[in-house]
């Protein structure tokens, strides 16, 4: 079965430290990659998104992700973090138009000053 | 400029008891889905709907029921509600790309006592 692995429940990063989210995905195909962010009581919010070409990809907030085709990861990185950033994020995978995205559990971050 | 509405925000309901969460969308979008979240489950598919008047499950389809009658909105129906669909809800749409790129709604929490 298809599936989305983050192998980080939770992480803490000081303020101003490079942070990076690991996600692994289980499928031969090359996906349609996305990292998401949930505030704390609200809805997903899309952070970036890999399709094709280029396998770094920039998002909003200063983020971005690397999609790594011999590793099945699209890990999601921030040079600086800010104490806004603290957050759960959210690695999914999406395979044909038609099929919903499929999510990883989440790794929830905060952020120490 | 609304996106994804869900209605109603907060439920409390007693086990047994029935209700409907609705879901609207003023994007045109044909794709729409309902997702739970659960702690440490991340976004779990509950159905879909690739269009009008067709609906599919996904992950975890039992004591649901969907109806999308109207293009713009997706309905979400527990008939017999049960402490174990305690959760967050959220209704998401999108195009019928490739892409799969999803817009949610805010979330709608359902406690069942």
């Amino acid at each position: 079965a298809q599936s989305v692995t983050q192998p980080d429940i939770h992480i803490t990063v000081s303020e101003g430290a490079s942070l990076e989210l690991r996600c692994n995905y289980s499928y031969g195909a090359t996906p349609y990659l996305f990292w998401y962010v949930q505030s704390p009581g609200q809805g997903l919010q899309l952070l970036l998104k890999y399709f094709s070409g280029d396998t770094l990809v920039q998002g909003i907030k200063g983020f971005e992700a690397e999609f790594k085709r011999s590793q099945s990861s699209f890990n999601l990185r921030k040079p600086s973090v800010h104490w806004s950033d603290a957050a759960e994020y959210f690695c999914a995978v999406g395979y044909q138009a038609g099929t919903a995205l499929i999510f990883g559990k989440g790794t929830t971050l905060s952020v120490s000053s | 400029n609304a996106g994804v509405t869900q209605t109603p925000k907060f439920r409390v309901l007693k086990t047994g008891q029935s209700m409907t969460l609705l879901c609207a969308q003023d994007m045109n979008h044909e794709y729409m889905y309902w997702y739970r979240q659960d702690p440490g489950m991340g976004l779990r598919l509950i159905h879909y709907s690739v269009g009008e008047g067709t609906t599919a499950k996904g992950e975890v389809p039992d004591g649901y029921n969907v109806s999308r009658l109207k293009k713009q909105n997706f309905l979400l129906g527990l008939e017999s509600a049960a402490p174990s669909q305690t959760s967050v809800y959220f209704c998401a749409s999108s195009t019928n790309s490739g892409a799969n790129v999803l817009t949610f709604g805010a979330g709608s929490r359902l406690t069942v006592l």
